[in-house]
């Protein structure tokens, strides 16, 4: 089983819809969770972190679920800058943590 | 404050060569993440540095690669007699001291291309 395990998609939709990615993580010991975004080519770069009590940043939700090891993105009224890779990231425990990624769930938005 | 530093941007190689690139953590950042991304594909975690320590490098390959965060200057990941396979982007993140819930900031990558 992957550390981290997410749909690739490609998620089409059209502009102002809802979508929702979920994300699956093996290791129970994990400690912090993050969504980044990856547009083609670049770095990937920080969205938002996932906390237990779940958190809301304008259109993005975030919502972590210990007991079954799943981390959700929901994006409101998505826009065409959506548009993009969204990667589930999950940071182990102890010294030697490190940030596991998923391999990305695609998004394009579409007119 | 400018943020994670990587250079080159891109950088070609022949088979047999070797290959060194260098990443600035941003300003107080203390670990330092090499993952290489080969096309169409995600992220892969190769070596978690800190200052004069490696601490995890599970993702590297046994051969060949090599990595370092020396207590002056940048990190190194160095790749010697390149492959055509070499041919990826590398990314390098830094984040601080570690506390419980640490993101990394990532640098715009090194592109290699092995001919």
């Amino acid at each position: 089983r992957k550390e981290v395990e997410q749909d690739p998609g490609p998620f089409n939709v059209p502009e102002g819809a809802t979508v929702a990615f979920n994300c699956t993580y093996s290791n129970s010991a994990s400690q912090s969770f993050f969504w980044y975004r990856q547009d083609c080519r670049k770095e990937p770069k920080l969205l938002m972190s996932v906390y237990s009590s779940g958190n809301e940043d304008g259109r993005f939700t975030a919502q972590l679920n210990r007991a079954s090891q799943y981390i959700s993105l929901l994006i409101r009224d998505s826009k065409l800058s959506d548009s993009a890779t969204y990667l589930c990231v999950v940071n182990g425990t102890g010294t030697a943590s490190k940030l596991t990624f998923g391999t990305g769930t695609r998004l394009q938005v579409t007119l | 404050n400018a943020g994670v530093m990587q250079n080159p941007r891109h950088l070609v190689r022949r088979r047999g060569q070797e290959a060194r690139l260098r990443c600035s953590p941003m300003k107080g950042h203390s670990h330092v993440y090499w993952y290489r991304q080969l096309p169409e594909e995600g992220l892969k975690f190769m070596v978690y540095l800190q200052k004069e320590n490696i601490i995890d490098e599970s993702g590297m390959p046994k051969e060949r690669f090599s990595a370092e965060f020396p207590k002056e200057g940048p990190s190194i990941l160095r790749i010697q007699q390149v492959v055509r396979g070499d041919s990826a982007a590398y990314f390098c993140a830094s984040s601080p001291q570690k506390k419980r819930y640490t993101e990394a900031f990532f640098g715009q990558g090194t592109r290699l291309t092995v001919v």
